[in-house]
C-alpha cells in the first residue's frame, strides 16, 4: 500500500518555465488537496478537489491549474514558472475530512532560478 | 483565513507539559491536529469536530470550545519524540471542503 505518491522529488526550474508535479494515491480517496510550504507561512492550500471532475481554488491558486480525471491522480501544474514558486509542495487526500485526517505525500521541492 | 496559532514556539524538558491554541475568526466546524517533523510531511494526530468532546492520542489530547472558536492541544509530560511543528487545520461548514492551515507552532523538548 503505497499511499499518496509524489513525484518528482526535487525540481530546478528556470523562470517562465512550466512543468507538472504528479500526485497519485492508492487509496480510493476522493478528496484531494495540493498545498505549498514556504518557511513561517505554514501550508497554504492552492487546490483542492472533491472527486473526479471536481476541482476548486484554495488560498493561493494563482499561477497554478489542476485537473482530476480519475480518483487516483491530482497532477498540478505550474503554468510558467516565477522565483516566487520556489516552495515545497505537499499533495494530501482523505477518505472523508469530515471523518478522518488527510495522508500527506513526501512532498516536492521546487526551485525556480 | 488562516486560524491564528499560539505560542510561535515552545521549549521544553523531558517531561513537561505544554498547550498549544489554534483560534479562529469564523465558526469552527472541525480542526485537525498534525505534526510534522523537519524535513517529512505532516502526519495526522487527530480531528475534533462540532458538539464534540476532547479526544485524546498517547499523552496528546485536544478540546474543542465552540463559542471561543478555538481548539487547544495538549501535551502533558512531553517525551523527545514530541519534538516538531504542530498545526491545526480547520475546516468549513461542508463535508468537502479542504483544510486552511495555522502558521504552526515549533515545540522542542529536550533531555
Amino acid at each position: 500500500n503505497a499511499g499518496v505518491t509524489q513525484t518528482p522529488k526535487f525540481q530546478v526550474l528556470k523562470t517562465g518555465q512550466s512543468m507538472t508535479l504528479q500526485c497519485a494515491q492508492d487509496m480510493n480517496h476522493e478528496y484531494m488537496s495540493w498545498y505549498r510550504q514556504d518557511p513561517g507561512m505554514g501550508l497554504r492550500l492552492i487546490h483542492y478537489s472533491v472527486g473526479a471532475g471536481i476541482t476548486d481554488q484554495g488560498e493561493v491558486p494563482n499561477g497554478y491549474n489542476v485537473s482530476r480525471s480519475t480518483t487516483e491522480d491530482f497532477p498540478l501544474r505550474l503554468l510558467s514558472a516565477a522565483p516566487s514558486q520556489t516552495s515545497v509542495y505537499f499533495c494530501a487526500s482523505s477518505y472523508s475530512p469530515g471523518v478522518g485526517g488527510y495522508t500527506f505525500g513526501s512532498g516536492t521541492r521546487l526551485t525556480v532560478v | 483565513q488562516q486560524p491564528v496559532q499560539s505560542p510561535q514556539a515552545v521549549i521544553l524538558r523531558e517531561g513537561e507539559d505544554a498547550v498549544i491554541n489554534c483560534s479562529s475568526s469564523k465558526a469552527l466546524y472541525s480542526v485537525h491536529w498534525y505534526r510534522q517533523k523537519h524535513g517529512e510531511a505532516p502526519v495526522f494526530l487527530m480531528i475534533l469536530l462540532k458538539g464534540g468532546e476532547q479526544k485524546g492520542h498517547e499523552k496528546i489530547s485536544a478540546s474543542f470550545n465552540e463559542k471561543k472558536q478555538q481548539s487547544s492541544l495538549y501535551l502533558t509530560a512531553s517525551q523527545l519524540s514530541y519534538s516538531g511543528t504542530y498545526f491545526c487545520g480547520t475546516g468549513g461548514p461542508q463535508a468537502g471542503t479542504a483544510l486552511i492551515f495555522g502558521k504552526g507552532t515549533t515545540l522542542s523538548v529536550s533531555s
